[in-house]
Formats: structure tokens, sequence, C-alpha cells
């Protein structure tokens, strides 16, 4: 079963407008950590934010944030006022405490914002 | 913020070469090193988790004979593909964590990497 499930394989947003990227996960262990990466073109993976499964609060990053509903399993990402340079490849990863400690990734979004 | 230096960027072999990446943390140590690679637009495959003075752990499907990893000191992890074809070109990119478990793990630049 896919342990981390990224529906939208392509989203686009009006300039300055908010967008949410949906992610959902699947794990059994009770304490993980959910990430969010930018990729744009040039291949590089940027860390935008993180939320641990036992943090009280939704993280919140500047104009990023992560709507985490532990019960649904869901970690969407929210930008608010989007820019032109937010178009890229954004990918949800999630790291369970009782693995090797590796990241495993989505499949990722393609985010376009339109003028 | 930390800093991972994946080199180099591009590179074009011939098909039966080797091709050696490099990966460093520039300020930090890394115990623990990830090696991924990326098909366009496809998700980062994990391929092997590299440890400092052990051998490293690969996945299942991923031949270690073919991809090399030395991980010989706390900044610095190797990936050689040797004699590669042309079905290994592909987007190569490490990453690298320090610290616990709430800390990102810190990503190089990527390899592009192109067997003719």
């Amino acid at each position: 079963a896919q342990k981390i499930t990224q529906t939208q394989p392509g989203m686009f947003v009006q300039e300055k407008e908010a967008v949410t990227l949906d992610c959902t996960y699947d794990t059994s262990d009770p304490s993980y950590g959910l990430f969010w990466y930018k990729q744009p073109s040039s291949g590089e993976m940027i860390f935008l934010i993180y939320q641990g499964s036992y943090d009280q609060q939704n993280a919140t990053e500047g104009r990023y944030s992560l709507n985490f509903q532990k019960a649904r399993k869901s970690a969407n990402l929210v930008i608010s006022a989007s820019q032109l340079g937010d178009s890229a490849m954004y990918f949800c990863a999630m790291r369970e405490a009782g693995s090797a400690r590796q990241l495993t990734f989505g499949s990722g979004t393609q985010l376009t914002v339109l003028p | 913020g930390a800093v991972v230096s994946q080199h180099p960027s591009r590179v074009i072999c011939k098909s039966g070469t080797s091709v050696k990446i490099e990966c460093r943390s520039l300020d930090f140590q890394a115990t623990t090193m990830f090696w991924y690679r990326q098909f366009p637009k496809q998700s980062l495959m994990l391929m092997a988790t590299s440890n400092e003075g052990s051998k490293a752990t690969y996945e299942q499907g991923v031949e270690k004979d073919k991809f090399l990893i030395n991980h010989a000191s706390l900044t610095l992890s190797t990936l050689t593909v040797t004699s590669a074809h042309p079905e290994d070109s592909s987007f190569y990119i490490c990453s690298a964590r320090h610290g616990t478990d709430n800390t990102e793990a810190f990503f190089g630049q990527g390899t592009r990497l192109t067997v003719v």
C-alpha cells in the first residue's frame, strides 16, 4: 500500500490566490514526521515545512502552513498569496520513527502559478 | 541552515564507463546519508542508506555491485555507477541528516546523469 498519497498530479492557481495541495499518509507507527518539499525545474529539493505526529498545533512557515488532520491522516500544504516563483513540483514525505529513518515520498504535485 | 553539496551537477558518459558522484555535508557531520534516484516527472526513490564506517544498506531491487556507495568520513559519501548503460540515465540526489528525528533531511543539488 502507498504510504504517502498525493492525488493531484497538477494544480493551477492564480497569482496572489491561496492553494491547497493534498497529502494523505498511512502508518501504524504512533511517532512520525511529515514534510513538504519544493522541487523547482533545477532539481534541488527545498525543505518547506515539518509537522510532528505529536505536535498539537498546525505548523506554519511564512506563506506555508500545514493543515494536519491526524484522524483523517492528512497533511495538506496551504500556500497563501501565491507567487510566480512558487511554480514547481511539491512533494509530501513521511518519516516513521520505527523505520531506518529515511523519508518516503509521495508522487508529487506540479503547481503552476498563473499571472 | 545546513548545507549539502553534491558534485557534479551534470555528467555525460559513454556506455561501459563508471561515474562517481560526491555528496558532502559542509557544516555538519552526517553519520547517515541517503541516495535517491528520480526519473522524469516521478518521485524520489530511495536507492540506499549510507552509513559512515560501515556497508551501505540497499533497497530491494538495487544492484549493490552496480551502484557502489562509500561513506568513508562523516562529511562525504560517494555513489559510483559502474559500467553505466543508457538505462542508468537519471537524476541522482543525496540527502544527509543530523540531529534528532524532527530535523529535515538536507538535500544536495542533484546530479543529472546521461549515458550515451
